[in-house]
């Protein structure tokens, strides 16, 4: 069945330190592939997505490219802000059980907290 | 995307009893899909609704439990039944949209079971 990894947490950066998140999968056929976040207290927010091999996809200063060859889906960003403290999860949405529509996958989530 | 709302947004309810979680969309959409989220931990998916057929359960969750209905295109509720405890939860729906099968998520309920 399908999986996705994140690298352990949490993780604790100062303001404008660089960001990465490790994230790799596992499924079958050619997932669809997200990271969400959740500020404390929210539902969960669509940060970005990517939809075939060497995809990048981004948003708000966050990237992440859609790496077949090792299954990965790493996020980054280059100077995280205070405001980036949320926790964050990895996802793949795949039909490949033959259904009309997707399901999604999640991963353990990783705990961000950024210190001015 | 469709802008989703639920009810309540939290609530604390004793051992025993039924919540009933509403989730209301802006825009028809064919597939939504609710999920548990434990304390500290990642999302499960417990069912999908999709409109005038019953949902379909995840592994370790049945109807008897957490029955759902889906009247209309727009509109879905959860029922917690005979709480315990452990169904202390947020629990999200959410709704499919865009060719990548992605889903918008609403805002949850933080439900709380003494």
């Amino acid at each position: 069945g399908n999986s996705v990894t994140q690298m352990e947490g949490p993780v604790t950066l100062s303001e404008e330190a660089f960001l990465t998140i490790n994230c790799t999968y596992t499924a079958t056929g050619y997932p669809s592939l997200f990271w969400y976040v959740q500020y404390p207290g929210e539902g969960l927010q669509l940060l970005l997505k990517a939809t075939k091999a060497d995809d990048k996809g981004s948003n708000k200063g966050f990237e992440a490219t859609y790496r077949k060859e090792t299954t990965s889906f790493h996020l980054e960003k280059g100077s995280v802000q205070v405001s980036d403290s949320a926790v964050y999860f990895c996802a793949l949405s795949s039909n490949a059980g033959g259904t009309s529509y997707g399901k999604l996958t999640f991963g353990q989530g990783t705990i961000l907290t950024v210190h001015p | 995307s469709a802008v989703i709302s639920q009810k309540p947004s939290r609530d604390i309810c004793q051992r025993g009893t039924s919540l009933t979680i509403q989730c209301q969309v802006d825009s028809q959409v064919t597939m939504m899909f609710w999920y548990r989220q434990q304390p500290g931990q990642s999302l499960t998916l417990i069912a999908t609704a999709n409109q005038g057929s019953e949902a379909t359960y995840e592994s370790g969750f049945v109807i008897d439990k957490f029955p759902i209905s889906r009247p209309n295109l727009t509109f879905s509720t959860l029922t917690v039944s005979n709480m315990s405890p452990e169904d202390s939860s947020i629990y999200l729906c959410s709704v499919e949209e865009g060719p990548a099968y992605e889903q918008y998520f609403g805002p949850g309920t933080r439900l709380t079971v003494t």
